[in-house]
């Protein structure tokens, strides 16, 4: 079993549109939680962490859940800018960040 | 005013020759790191250094060998290339290495082994 696993995709909605992607990860003991943003042959980029709590950014909002072992990513209004790979990113216990493979978003005028 | 900088950005060797990849941080950090990204687009990281003491060396042969002569440098070496290796080389840094430190990666190398 992958540590962090996500659905490939991709997600094609047209502007406009909400889409949320979901994350799985396998480790109970891990302790931070992100999101990263990789445009097509660029390097990944912080999009933002995720609290326990939840949290928004904007159009973007982030929610855990710890008892599930389950990420979330929403993604309300979506522009045409916002087609990327969104990756899904665990830290454990050792500090190291885990990646998942992304789940491509391509968003359509 | 690059942050994360490596050279080359594109490689392309030939098997069994011995290459080399360079990073190089302006951000002040004290935590470098170089992951690879292969074709099925998973990132692993291979190795982090924390004030030039080498603290992850993850499941990767020996022919690699990171070296990180201060703060703001970490060099990747590698021996004897194999087609395997065809990849994007990122690097990455950090300040500290604990939880809801952001890293900052630089560009990417992508190496072609042919």
């Amino acid at each position: 079993r992958k540590e962090v696993e996500q659905d490939p995709g991709p997600f094609n909605v047209p502007e406009g549109a909400t889409v949320a992607f979901n994350c799985t990860y396998s480790n109970s003991a891990s302790q931070s939680f992100f999101w990263y943003r990789q445009d097509c042959r660029k390097e990944p980029k912080l999009l933002m962490s995720v609290y326990s709590s939840g949290n928004e950014d904007g159009r973007f909002t982030a929610q855990l859940n710890r008892a599930s072992q389950y990420i979330s990513l929403l993604i309300r209004d979506s522009k045409l800018s916002d087609s990327a790979t969104y990756l899904c990113v665990v830290m454990d216990s050792s500090y190291k960040l885990i990646f998942g493979s992304g789940t491509r978003l391509l968003v359509r005028p | 005013d690059t942050a994360v900088s490596q050279t080359p950005k594109y490689l392309v060797t030939q098997m069994g020759n011995d290459k080399s990849i360079k990073c190089e941080q302006n951000l002040g950090h004290d935590t470098m790191y170089w992951y690879k990204q292969d074709s099925k687009k998973f990132l692993k990281i291979m190795f982090s250094y924390n004030n030039k003491e080498l603290i992850i060396n993850e499941t990767v042969p020996n022919r690699f060998s990171p070296k990180s002569p201060d703060k703001a440098h970490l060099n990747l070496h590698i021996n004897s290339l194999e087609l395997g290796d065809s990849a994007v080389y990122f690097c990455a840094s950090s300040q500290g290495q604990t939880s809801h430190r952001e890293q900052y990666f630089g560009p990417g190398t992508r190496l072609t082994v042919t």
